[in-house]
């Protein structure tokens, strides 16, 4: 089965400062990968999304994510915080194999300092 | 419009009791999904109908039923209801074609409290 890990459950980043949140994999097969944005009391929103085409991916809102075989890594970044980037991220998997469920790590807690 | 919507958006209940809820999407969608976010954040997928079809159905109670009546609705209902079930459910839809995964979007949430 795949899974995803999210290092940092809480990341802190002053307003203006680079944004890093990582994201890791176990999958045996090419994986499909997605990161969500959920804000307060909110559904989730897709970020950005890696289905096998460039390595590199841009999103919505300034964000882009590279994924790394070797390493089995797809971090988000972000040059430049804003204070409306103050959410939860969360990474996932996709398990074609599995009816397309989705599998997630457990989120981490952007938190963006004035 | 909202593309995937819900209803209730809150939900408080005894324990014991039955309750159900809704999930439309106006996507043109074939395959819905419901997950389950505890309560520290952590989102499992339950079920997913591709064309009113169940394909996927995890370790959940057999408590929690999903019905499909059309390829744009998928219902979720939940017998008993226990304290374990406060949660906030989402549902979520997708395309699906073979060898192709396309992205899920996600409804804005149920937040069920059972007391």
């Amino acid at each position: 089965a795949q899974s995803v890990t999210q290092l940092g459950s809480h990341v802190s980043v002053s307003e203006g400062a680079l944004v890093l949140l990582r994201c890791n994999y176990s999958s045996s097969v090419p994986p499909y990968l997605f990161w969500y944005v959920q804000y307060p009391n909110q559904g989730l929103q897709l970020l950005l999304k890696y289905t096998s085409a460039a390595t590199l991916v841009k999103g919505i809102n300034g964000f882009e994510a590279e994924f790394k075989k070797s390493e089995t890594s797809f971090h988000l970044t972000k040059p430049s915080a804003h204070m409306s980037d103050a959410a939860e991220y969360f990474c996932a998997v996709s398990e074609m194999e599995y009816g397309n469920k989705l599998v997630f790590g457990a989120g981490t807690i952007l938190r963006v300092k004035s | 419009d909202t593309a995937v919507s819900q209803t209730p958006k809150y939900l408080v209940t005894q324990m014991g009791n039955d309750k159900s809820i809704k999930c439309e999407q106006n996507l043109g969608h074939d395959t819905m999904y419901w997950y389950k976010q505890d309560s520290k954040k952590f989102l499992k997928i339950m079920f997913s109908y591709n064309n009113k079809e169940l394909i996927i159905n995890e370790t959940v109670p057999n408590r929690f039923s999903p019905k499909s009546p059309d390829k744009a609705h998928l219902n979720l209902h939940i017998n008993s209801l226990e304290l374990g079930d406060s949660a906030v459910y989402f549902c979520a839809s997708s395309n699906s074609l073979a060898g192709v995964t396309y992205e899920q979007y996600f409804g804005p949430g149920t937040r069920l409290t059972v007391t």
